[in-house]
């Protein structure tokens, strides 16, 4: 009930693409969803988050798609550069407190 | 940098030992939490502190507790250490347990127990 699935597991995108990272959960209480951005050493720093009142959020090259019905959210970065290249951790909030459930993270690469 | 410090960065100690985490929030940050980061386990929760009171606790073994002091740094003890314990431990604080509350990261202490 309270784990939160991502996938892939590492992702290999050109300089220029776009690199999509997907998560599903199955608790409903969730009411908040963010993605973090982690590079080696450092801890891990927020991205962009979404309510689950709203279908999608775009900030700069960073979009996440948000769909309830089927409890999946996405993260869409758009022109990926090589300084882009990092782990990346969706995320859930709720199921007591303030705490967050975090997916297995995603290690991305981008190639010149 | 996210505001949040961590001390020690890095930690090195034996098992059976007891080790102390300390985490200074971001100013005026008045929540403050603990996760382990371990290649098996990724990201897990451990404990939320809010102003002093316990507010939510996760997978925390009984082995290992944590406070939060008045002036709102917060530290964490682990006892009787094992391997398995080895990992990174990350302190966040958020402004307050509200709708949109961002958790804001500190840089983690390593710990390696030998």
């Amino acid at each position: 009930q309270q784990q939160v699935k991502q996938s892939p597991q590492s992702l290999i995108v050109q300089k220029g693409g776009i690199s999509i990272i997907n998560c599903a959960y199955e608790n409903t209480a969730f009411d908040y969803f963010p993605w973090y951005q982690q590079f080696p050493g450092k801890g891990p720093a927020l991205l962009i988050a979404i309510r689950p009142d709203v279908s999608e959020k775009k900030e700069g090259r960073f979009t996440i798609s948000f769909n309830k019905s089927a409890k999946q959210f996405s993260l869409h970065i758009m022109d990926s550069q090589p300084g882009d290249s990092a782990t990346y951790f969706c995320a859930a909030r709720g199921g007591g407190g303030n705490k967050l459930t975090f997916g297995t993270g995603t290690q991305l690469k981008v190639e010149l | 940098d996210s505001g949040v410090t961590q001390t020690p960065k890095h930690l090195i100690t034996a098992t059976g030992q007891r080790v102390t985490l300390r985490c200074s929030p971001r100013s005026g940050d008045l929540s403050v939490y603990w996760y382990q980061q371990s290649l098996d386990q990724g990201l897990q929760f451990l404990i939320q502190y809010y102003n002093g009171e316990e507010r939510a606790k996760g997978n925390i073994l009984e082995r290992f507790s944590a406070q939060q002091f008045p002036d709102l740094h917060s530290e964490l003890n682990l006892s009787s250490l094992e391997l398995g314990d080895s990992a990174l431990y990350f302190c966040a604080s958020s402004p307050l347990t509200g709708l949109a509350d961002t958790q804001y990261f500190g840089p983690g202490t390593r710990l390696t127990v030998l």
